[in-house]
């Protein structure tokens, strides 16, 4: 069966430090992967999507990046945070290219203070 | 642009009611609709996938119904039960404007099911 692993579970980081959060995923191989935010009182906000090794799609400009060093592994990045990157992040995976359900990890609370 | 609104926003109700949930959507081309349940502070469980080609979707105590042609969905939950609590999103798979199909999804139920 498929797992998806994403770490740290919480973080806590002040404004203007590096952000790295990293999403694995077990049991399958080159899925589709996603990185999702959700703001407080908002819905998922799509922020990256990736059809394979290096290859990257950015929903929306922002202070973050996504990576995708390894098939089963996606790391999101920033260089200096701000306050409105708050929020809880969601790594998704998906196999294939048509209409295969989505399954989602446990997800990483970030707090910029 | 692809919209899905979720109704009711929150619904508290007694232990042991039917419960529907509404979701509609703006654009009726989508691949597929998909109903997760979101716990406090956790991530998405997907409950029902319901294709475009398919009315319904049947899981245990859950049925989700998708009438495309008019943008609605419904989860109907039988015989609610306080583990039922949770926060429940409704999202479509709709072409987007990056060249691929995303997910779309609305802003969510929140359930509580009180003893």
């Amino acid at each position: 069966s498929q797992t998806i692993h994403q770490w740290p579970a919480t973080l806590v980081q002040p404004v203007g430090s590096p952000l790295s959060l990293e999403c694995t995923v077990e049991g399958t191989s080159n899925p589709n992967l996603y990185w999702y935010r959700q703001a407080a009182g908002r819905g998922l906000q799509l922020l990256f999507y990736s059809v394979g090794i290096g290859q990257i799609s950015s929903e929306v400009p922002q202070n973050l990046s996504a990576s995708r060093p390894q098939d089963r592994q996606f790391i999101l990045s920033s260089k200096k945070l701000l306050l409105s990157d708050s929020g809880f992040y969601l790594c998704a995976w998906r196999w294939g290219r048509g209409t295969e359900e989505q399954y989602f990890g446990p997800g990483t609370r970030l707090t910029v203070t | 642009k692809q919209e899905v609104t979720q109704i009711p926003a929150a619904l508290s109700v007694p232990e042991g009611e039917n419960l529907v949930l509404n979701c509609s959507f703006t654009d009726s081309a989508i691949y597929n609709l998909q109903w997760f349940r979101q716990d406090p502070g956790k991530g998405l469980t997907s409950l029902l996938l319901i294709q475009s080609s398919q009315r319904e979707q049947t899981s245990g105590r859950l049925n989700a119904s998708l009438d495309k042609s008019s943008g609605r969905s419904t989860l109907y939950i039988a015989a609610s039960q306080p583990g039922d609590s949770a926060t429940y999103l409704c999202a479509v798979r709709h072409w987007g404007s990056g060249g691929y199909n995303k997910l779309i999804f609305g802003a969510g139920t929140r359930l509580a099911v009180h003893p």
